[in-house]
This record gives C-alpha cells, sequence and structure tokens, in this order.
C-alpha cells in the first residue's frame, strides 16, 4: 500500500547532538513533499518543503532536508539541537490531488 | 502572520449527536481541507474543497461528514450522528492553491473531539 514511512518514533537527546529523522514514502510519480513541527500545545507548522529543483532545502530554526529520488527519501536533519527543538515531527507528502499524507511522527526530546 | 483559526478547541458530546467544527481559513486561500488524527496514530486527510464544492474526499468521508462554507470566512465540518471511534483531533487546513503551482497547506490548532 502506499503509505509514508517515518521510524524511530521516539527520539531523546541532548542539547548540541545532531539529529535526523527519516521519511520514506512509496508513491511514485511526482511528489511534493513537507516536513511539519508541532510544538507543545501548538499546531502543526510548516518546517520546510521540497516541491523541485536543488534536493538539498533548507527550512526554518537551522534544519534541512535532502531528496533523494532513488530512496524514495527525504529525511531531516540539524547539525545542533537545541532544547526548544522538542516537538513532534510529521513528515508529509503531496501526491496527485491535494490530499497530503502523512507518516506517524517523531516525537523528538532534547534534554538540556 | 495569518493564521488558520478552529473553534471550539475542545468539544465533547454523547454518542449519535451532531456536532459542527468550525475554521477560519487565510483569508486569500481559495481551497480548504479537514484532516483528522485519532490518539496514537497518524494525521489522515478527511477532505478538500474548492469553490463551493468537495473536490476530493478519503474513505473516511462517508454520509455522517458534510462540510460546509456558509460565509465568506467560516469553513465547517458537521458529523451528524457521532460515534465513538470519532474522537480524534480535527484539523483544518488551507491553501492558496494556484492552478498548475504546487502549494503549501496551512493548518489550525485543531478540535479536540471527545465522544462519551
Amino acid at each position: 500500500a502506499q503509505s509514508v514511512s517515518q521510524h524511530n518514533h521516539h527520539v531523546i537527546l541532548s542539547e548540541a547532538a545532531s539529529l535526523e529523522l527519516g521519511c520514506n514514502y512509496s508513491y511514485g510519480g511526482t511528489v511534493n513533499l513537507f516536513w511539519y513541527v508541532q510544538y507543545p500545545g501548538q499546531h502543526l507548522q510548516l518546517l520546510l518543503k521540497y516541491f523541485s529543483g536543488d534536493p538539498l532545502v533548507k527550512g526554518i530554526k537551522g534544519f534541512e532536508a535532502e531528496f533523494i529520488k532513488s530512496k524514495f527519501s527525504f529525511n531531516l536533519r540539524k547539525p545542533s539541537v537545541q532544547w526548544s527543538d522538542t516537538a513532534e515531527y510529521f513528515c508529509a507528502v503531496k501526491h496527485g490531488n491535494n490530499r497530503l499524507a502523512f507518516g506517524k511522527g517523531n516525537q523528538v526530546v532534547v534534554i538540556p | 502572520e495569518p493564521e488558520v483559526t478552529q473553534t471550539p478547541s475542545h468539544q465533547v458530546t454523547q454518542m449519535g449527536q451532531e456536532v459542527i467544527l468550525r475554521c477560519v481559513p487565510i483569508s486569500n486561500h481559495l481551497y480548504f481541507y479537514w484532516y483528522r488524527q485519532i490518539l496514537g496514530q497518524k494525521v489522515e486527510f478527511l477532505v478538500s474543497f474548492y469553490n463551493n464544492e468537495i473536490s476530493e474526499k478519503s474513505e473516511i468521508f462517508d454520509d455522517q461528514f458534510s462540510v460546509e462554507r456558509p460565509d465568506g470566512s467560516n469553513f465547517t465540518l458537521k458529523i451528524r450522528s457521532t460515534k465513538l471511534e470519532d474522537s480524534a483531533m480535527y484539523f483544518c487546513a488551507s491553501s492558496l492553491q494556484l492552478a498548475g503551482v504546487a502549494d503549501t497547506q496551512y493548518f489550525g490548532p485543531g478540535t479536540r473531539l471527545t465522544v462519551l
């Protein structure tokens, strides 16, 4: 079945550590790719997106993601996390029409 | 910065009752969406709406659900006869969606619906 996969649903790391969250999708054809973040008590916010062009995209707050078409992946990275990065991170894929398909999310906890 | 807003933030209802969830999309946006997230599960697409009609709906969006844009600003989701399994966080989203241009959906804070 077509899907979006995120692994390591719970990630705990210390401040200044590097973060990488994996996202794999199984949709063929043209896709638009997104990472959304949900801080505690807040709504889903766009972190970054890929539509076309340079496969390495930079988002807000020092996050970046790389689209690797051959691997059907769009992994999120941040070289040095802060306590304020504690949040849930969702990968989403727009395919075909307008619907977004979401992964299950990664709950990231950064320990000061 | 313009935001999508939703009311109420929490809704508790008895099984079999009708509920209406309200959303105010970003003012110049043309496409509107509803998603839901059952506790512990993925965010799931319910329906998209454009030009006063449904443009796409998922298999979840059955006859119990309906959407409406009653005026120039509100976008509502109605569940006619709620079931226990309708308990979830419901997210509204909107996008500018110019034809042929990839776009971004902006989400509201969600309404937590609890069906007893």
